[in-house]
């Protein structure tokens, strides 16, 4: 198994750039989620998702889009980038959610730079 | 005020040492989880707990859900422990984790 993979690794983007973080699981898991982590700061969720077809805001979900078609894959779409958004992204998987107690597997991370 | 809060910031130790890395929560919790993270690289989960006491190697994790605060502790430190601890909680309905902010580990040998 792969487990959960990120794509890219690093980014560079400029200031009104669109562009989409890809994150895929081959671990058929429900539950994925995204995050970012910035310095001095704990990790912060973006968005969820519950299952194919079902997504829902996190914490910090402004700026952010995302999709959910398949259980496999979960992108994180930035529409128009701003500075605010340079971060590292990390997606994360689990079996299930609904407040079960299961781990969390996490993706390599993408760091993204927003000029 | 944060709901996870982890104790110490930084953390120095030297090789062979014992290491005790605290989390404490203001919030109800269903369990909570030690994540470890090393320089550049990804968060690898180290253990979850929702009672009592859990132990993988050289690391022990301890909760006490009534005073709401977990330790982790590193018997025998060895360089390759510096890393990252984060702690995590639980809540709500759809697992929603709220993460501390992580204690910075350096052993030095």
């Amino acid at each position: 198994n792969a487990g959960v993979t990120q794509t890219p690794k690093f980014q560079v983007l400029k200031t009104g750039q669109s562009m989409t973080l890809q994150c895929a699981q081959d671990m058929n898991h429900e539950y994925m989620s995204w995050y970012r982590q910035d310095p001095g700061m704990g990790l912060r969720l973006i968005h969820y998702s519950v299952g194919a077809g079902i997504t829902d805001q996190g914490e910090v979900p402004n700026g952010y889009n995302v999709s959910r078609s398949t259980t496999e894959d979960f992108p994180l779409r930035l529409l128009s980038a701003a500075p605010s958004q340079t971060s590292v992204y990390f997606c994360a998987s689990s079996y299930s959610g609904g407040g079960a107690f299961t781990e969390q597997f996490f993706g390599p991370g993408t760091r993204l730079t927003v000029l | 005020k944060n709901e996870v809060e982890q104790s110490p910031q930084n953390l120095t130790a030297q090789e062979g040492e014992f290491i005790t890395i605290n989390c404490s929560y203001s919030v109800g919790i269903s369990a909570l989880h030690w994540l470890q993270q090393h320089p550049g690289g990804g968060i690898v989960s180290l253990f979850m707990l929702s009672s009592g006491k859990k132990k993988h190697g050289r690391l022990i994790a301890t909760i006490n859900i009534q005073e709401k605060h977990s330790s982790l502790h590193i018997t025998a430190s060895h360089p390759r422990d510096s890393a990252v601890y984060i702690c995590a909680v639980y809540t709500g309905a759809n697992s929603k984790l709220t993460f501390g902010k992580g204690i910075t580990l350096s052993v030095r040998p």
